[in-house]
């Protein structure tokens, strides 16, 4: 049972455009929201991350949106470059639990010039 | 020191193979995990180790074997793999288990022949 929603899977976006990526759960003993980037031939790194008593995180670019009471959140990137080309894979996170950190399925973004 | 070191980053074995994975961190970190990523997936949970000793097994086969010399080593030994565990293995750390923002180091590519 995937606990994390993710969509799209892939999303291809002009530069200067807005990327878009969207994710939904259904445990609300999740109270972590990271967002991870990866680049191809590399770990993934964490991006930026928010707590459900906040409605938006913004660091650079790039922002969270979070709904709780939807039980979703999105990453919109402002501005996309080309060098945001990667993957994105939304995680949840519970205080408790034996494997309490869950990822989407990720989408991988191209931002073409 | 903000990073997670993986080694090798490149490995080709052998069915029959004795070979060891390795990482290493330097954050102080008492949580340290092993993950494994195929193409286009999101990493998978295998072992957390929290302050040297394993708190998880994901119900790993027994030709995966971990170990935690000290708390900023992390091993993995493998032997007698089969060509469906050719993957990414990712190492990764946290301050402590009960969180969502894990440091991952780039990985080793496994191909088993």
């Amino acid at each position: 049972q995937q606990q994390v929603k993710q969509s799209p899977q892939s999303l291809i976006v002009q530069k200067g455009g807005i990327s878009i990526i969207n994710c939904a759960y259904e445990n609300t003993a999740f109270d972590y929201f990271p967002w991870y980037q990866q680049f191809p031939g590399k770990g993934p790194a964490l991006l930026i991350a928010i707590r459900p008593d906040v409605s938006e995180k913004k660091e650079g670019r790039f922002t969270i949106s979070f709904n709780k009471s939807a039980k979703q959140f999105s990453l919109h990137i402002m501005d996309s470059q080309p060098g945001d080309s990667a993957t994105y894979f939304c995680a949840a996170s519970m205080k408790t639990g034996a494997n309490n950190l869950f990822f989407g399925t990720g989408t991988r973004l191209t931002v073409i010039p | 020191d903000t990073e997670v070191t993986q080694t090798p980053k490149h490995l080709v074995m052998g069915m029959t193979n004795k070979k060891s994975l390795k990482c290493e961190q330097h954050m102080g970190h008492r949580a340290m995990y092993w993950y494994k990523q195929k193409a286009k997936k999101p990493p998978e949970l295998m072992f957390v180790y929290s302050y040297e000793k394993l708190s998880i097994n994901e119900s790993v086969p027994s030709r995966f074997s971990p170990e935690c010399p000290n708390s900023s080593l992390l091993n993995l030994h493998l032997h007698a793999l089969q060509p469906e565990d050719s993957a990414l293995y990712l190492c990764a750390s946290s301050v402590g288990v009960n969180t969502g923002e894990l440091f991952f180091g780039e990985g080793s590519r496994l191909t088993v022949l």
